[in-house]
């Protein structure tokens, strides 16, 4: 079964629209996030939720929103699709960090969006 | 500086060899140090956590140098299935809020 599974796999779209990438995870983790690892291989951070509620939130546009409409899910809506938007994105989920201890995190396949 | 400094390599080793490969972080109060491994368009996954006693799983080794603020990762006897880029992962304080922060990756190549 697939911990943590995300859909599209594939996205390619024209500049200008609205798009949407869902993400699921069954492992009963309380924290998910949002990644998004660039051409260089950078992965960084875009959002973290526990337990649906908003705890990261990184200087990313406003164009990038995520809605967790219960704790197994995140899914990541992005307006007005710009050429530099063209990454992986991944989905991760963790238990919740103790402190300033993290635990393992649990990635998605990656959803590989082009804009055109 | 960077938050978390890898080398891009690619190491490029025989089979049997013995490869490590370095990292270094900026966060003298990070806490939480990892190893993950990203196969080409794929996840990356963990590989191993790095305590500061040092770890050992198998044919791998990580070490934590809390004073120089430096992790290393041996690889012994690497296989040509060991080929991937491996990540470094540190936690740190960022805008007043702890988060995993990932160095780009040191590629390893495992030739026959």
């Amino acid at each position: 079964d697939t911990a943590v599974s995300q859909t599209p796999k594939y996205l390619v779209t024209q500049m200008g629209n609205d798009k949407s990438i869902k993400c699921e995870q069954n492992l009963g983790h309380d924290t998910m996030y949002w990644y998004k690892q660039d051409s260089k291989k950078f992965l960084k951070i875009m959002f973290s939720y526990n337990n649906k509620e908003l705890i990261i939130n990184e200087t990313v546009p406003n164009r990038f929103s995520p809605k967790s409409p219960d704790k197994a899910h995140l899914n990541l809506h992005i307006n007005s699709l710009e050429l530099g938007d063209s990454a992986v994105y991944f989905c991760a989920s963790s238990l919740p960090r103790q402190g300033t201890n993290y635990n393992e995190q649990f990635f998605g396949p990656g959803t590989r969006l082009t804009v055109l | 500086r960077k938050e978390v400094e890898q080398d891009p390599g690619p190491f490029n080793v025989p089979e049997g060899a013995t490869v490590a490969f370095n990292c270094t972080y900026s966060n003298s109060a990070s806490q939480s140090f990892f190893w993950y491994r990203q196969d080409c368009r794929k996840e990356p996954k963990l590989l191993m956590s790095v305590y500061s006693s040092g770890n050992e799983d198998g044919r791998f080794t990580a070490q934590l140098n809390r004073a120089s603020q430096y992790i290393s990762l041996l690889i012994r006897d690497s296989k040509l299935s060991d080929s991937a880029t491996y990540l470094c992962v540190v936690n740190g304080m960022v805008d007043s809020s702890y988060k995993l922060i990932f160095g780009s990756g040191t590629r390893l190549l495992v030739r026959p």
